[in-house]
This record gives structure tokens, C-alpha cells and sequence, in this order.
């Protein structure tokens, strides 16, 4: 079956420090894969996204994400992080053969230490 | 991109009753989808509305629970039937412009269940 997951449910590293958000797949073929974010009380906003081509894909607010089809993998990174990336963070998968739905993750909550 | 408006932003209802959500899209799309989010949880999708046939819905949830209509390209409508309190949620609208581009998602509306 179509599986996310995010092994990490709340990471918090400390300002100016470095990050890693974990993401994992199950899926017999190469899926379309998200990176969203959600501030308390705000909506999903999209960090980045991969599709296809380099595995490296850069996103807003200096993001950035892997893509291991070896490991079935997308974890997000920041090489320092600031006091305003603390928020929920979802990673997604899209399924082609399944009609483009989306499926999230459980989300790994961010928490900055100052 | 898309926009998507959402429609009640939040409610507060009594049990047992039902509450209708709109969702209106800036753009013609064929799959809308609608996702709820429990409280401190990820996004669960519900069900992929079709312009012109039946929803589909995922496993554990079913139509004469959460009724959609979807009458044209740009608006659908999601039913919460005979409710109670475990039905308190945000329920987000969303759609893809393509097989695959990401997922736009309306502000979501939150629902009270008392």
C-alpha cells in the first residue's frame, strides 16, 4: 500500500543550528513528492517539490530537499534555521496512477530553542 | 496557480446536525479533494470529487457520513451528516491543476462539534 512516513514527531534544534526533517515512501514506482509547512493557526503553504530530474530541489525560505529512490527518501534540510521556521512540517506524496490525490505524513513539529 | 475559497471559515454546531462546506476554485480543475485535520493530527484525505460522477472515498470514511456534490469544474460541496464531537476538525478543500503539480488548499474550515 501508498505509505508516508515521518519517523520524527517533534525535533527542536537550537537557532542558527542545522536541519534535518526525516520522510520515507512506500510505492512501487517514483511518486511526486512535497514538502509543506503549517504555522500555528495558518494554512499549508508549499516549501518545494519534486517531480522529476535533479535530486537536489531548492525551495523557499532557504529549504532545501533530497530525493534517494536507493533509500525511498526526501528529507528536508536548512543549513541554519531561524526562530520563524518553528511551525508543523508535512511532507506528501503524490500517486500518479491514483488519480493525483495527495497523501501527508503524520508531520514532525519544529520547535527552536534560542 | 489556484485560488480556493472556502466557505464557512468555522463553525460551531450542535450535535446531530449536519453542516455543508463550500468550496469555490478561481479555475477549472477535474479532481477536487477534501481532506480533514483532527486536532494536533496530519491531513487525512476524505474523498476525490469528479465533475460528474460519484466521489471517491478513502477507506473509513463513507458517503452517507460526508455527502459530496460537485456539479461543475469550480465548486464543490461536502456534507458532515448527524454529527458529534469526534467530527471537530478543520476540513480543507483542495485541488491539482495537473498529474502532477502540487496541491493548492483552501484556508480550511474549523468545525466545532458540541
Amino acid at each position: 500500500a501508498q505509505s508516508v512516513t515521518q519517523p520524527d514527531i517533534h525535533i527542536t534544534v537550537s537557532e542558527g543550528a542545522s536541519l534535518e526533517l526525516r520522510c520515507n515512501y512506500s510505492y512501487g514506482a517514483t511518486p511526486y513528492l512535497f514538502w509543506y509547512v503549517q504555522s500555528p493557526g495558518q494554512g499549508l503553504q508549499l516549501l518545494l517539490k519534486y517531480f522529476s530530474g535533479d535530486t537536489l530541489v531548492q525551495g523557499i525560505k532557504g529549504f532545501e530537499a533530497e530525493f534517494k529512490r536507493s533509500q525511498s527518501s526526501f528529507n528536508l534540510r536548512k543549513p541554519s534555521v531561524h526562530w520563524s521556521d518553528a511551525a508543523e512540517y508535512f511532507c506528501a506524496v503524490g500517486f500518479y496512477s491514483s488519480a493525483s490525490k495527495i497523501i501527508f505524513g503524520s508531520g514532525t513539529r519544529l520547535s527552536i530553542r534560542p | 496557480s489556484a485560488v480556493i475559497s472556502q466557505k464557512p471559515s468555522r463553525d460551531i454546531c450542535q450535535r446531530g446536525t449536519s453542516l455543508t462546506i463550500q468550496c469555490q476554485v478561481d479555475s477549472q480543475v477535474t479532481m477536487m479533494f477534501w481532506y480533514r485535520q483532527q486536532p494536533g493530527q496530519s491531513l487525512t484525505l476524505i474523498a476525490t470529487a469528479n465533475q460528474g460522477s460519484e466521489a471517491t472515498y478513502e477507506s473509513g470514511f463513507v458517503i452517507d457520513k460526508f455527502p459530496i456534490s460537485r456539479p461543475n469544474l469550480t465548486f464543490s460541496t461536502l456534507t458532515v451528516s448527524n454529527m458529534s464531537p469526534e467530527d471537530s476538525s478543520i476540513y480543507l478543500c483542495s485541488v491539482n491543476l495537473g498529474t502532477s503539480d502540487e496541491a493548492f488548499f483552501g484556508q480550511g474550515t474549523r468545525l466545532t462539534v458540541v
